[in-house]
């Protein structure tokens, strides 16, 4: 167990709808990373966010957003939600804004039919 | 742009032998690099990092070996266990203000009985 938590699970919707997955770092770790892994691209990095502000953005579409909370937990929200977005969305968390050893949660899995 | 790669999609080691698992790095400016192990359904796990000031580090039953004359990087597991048996990512992390993880593709190690 990496101390990183994610919620839902496993998430099923449909085209054009709107979903937020959720995630909690680990205790004391200030940087939130997601990225989205899919069968043909890998792990992609997504976004970085240090300490509730946005660090850096990576292969992030535009109907894809994120916040960290005061609290330090950090959503993703995907909306207008294509077929092509079926995916693993992990977040993972470190100490530092420095990128490095990331701690990674079990991940979400979202199925777009 | 530049990207860290794997030789090999997939590996079958016979229980108890050792392993070695490869990966190429392109950036020059990379200057940690991790190796993540992903079994399925779970979220990437830490296995051991390396910084490129070193060239060999030894963890429990692993060694990373980092060869930055032919940016080459590589996983050795002592005696392969069946639970060893997972897809195996490397990371690099390249200097600069925006400091990112970009992984490799994997490499899916069996282990056969």
């Amino acid at each position: 167990d990496s101390g990183v938590t994610q919620t839902p699970k496993h998430l099923i919707t449909a085209t054009g709808q709107r979903v937020t997955l959720r995630c909690s770092p680990r205790s004391g770790d200030l940087s939130v990373y997601w990225y989205q892994q899919s069968l043909d691209q890998g792990l992609q990095f997504l976004i970085h966010y240090y300490n509730g502000e946005e660090r850096a953005k990576g292969n992030i579409l535009e109907r894809f957003s994120a916040q960290q909370f005061p609290d330090l937990h950090s959503e993703l929200n995907l909306s207008s939600l294509e077929l092509g977005d079926s995916a693993l969305y992990f977040c993972a968390s470190s100490v530092t804004r420095a990128g490095e050893t990331q701690y990674f949660g079990p991940g979400t899995r979202l199925l777009v039919l | 742009g530049e990207s860290v790669g794997l030789h090999l999609p997939t590996l079958s080691v016979q229980e108890g032998d050792n392993s070695i698992i490869n990966c190429a790095y392109s950036n020059s400016a990379s200057d940690y690099f991790i190796w993540y192990k992903q079994e399925s359904g779970k979220g990437p796990q830490f296995i051991i990092d390396i910084r490129s000031n070193m060239d060999k580090r030894q963890g429990q039953r692993v060694t990373v070996l980092l060869n930055k004359t032919v940016k080459h990087l590589s996983l050795q597991i002592a005696a392969t266990q069946p639970g060893d048996s997972a897809v195996y990512f490397c990371a690099e992390n390249m200097r600069g203000s925006a400091r990112q993880l970009t992984f490799g593709s994997g490499t899916q190690l069996t282990v056969l009985p």
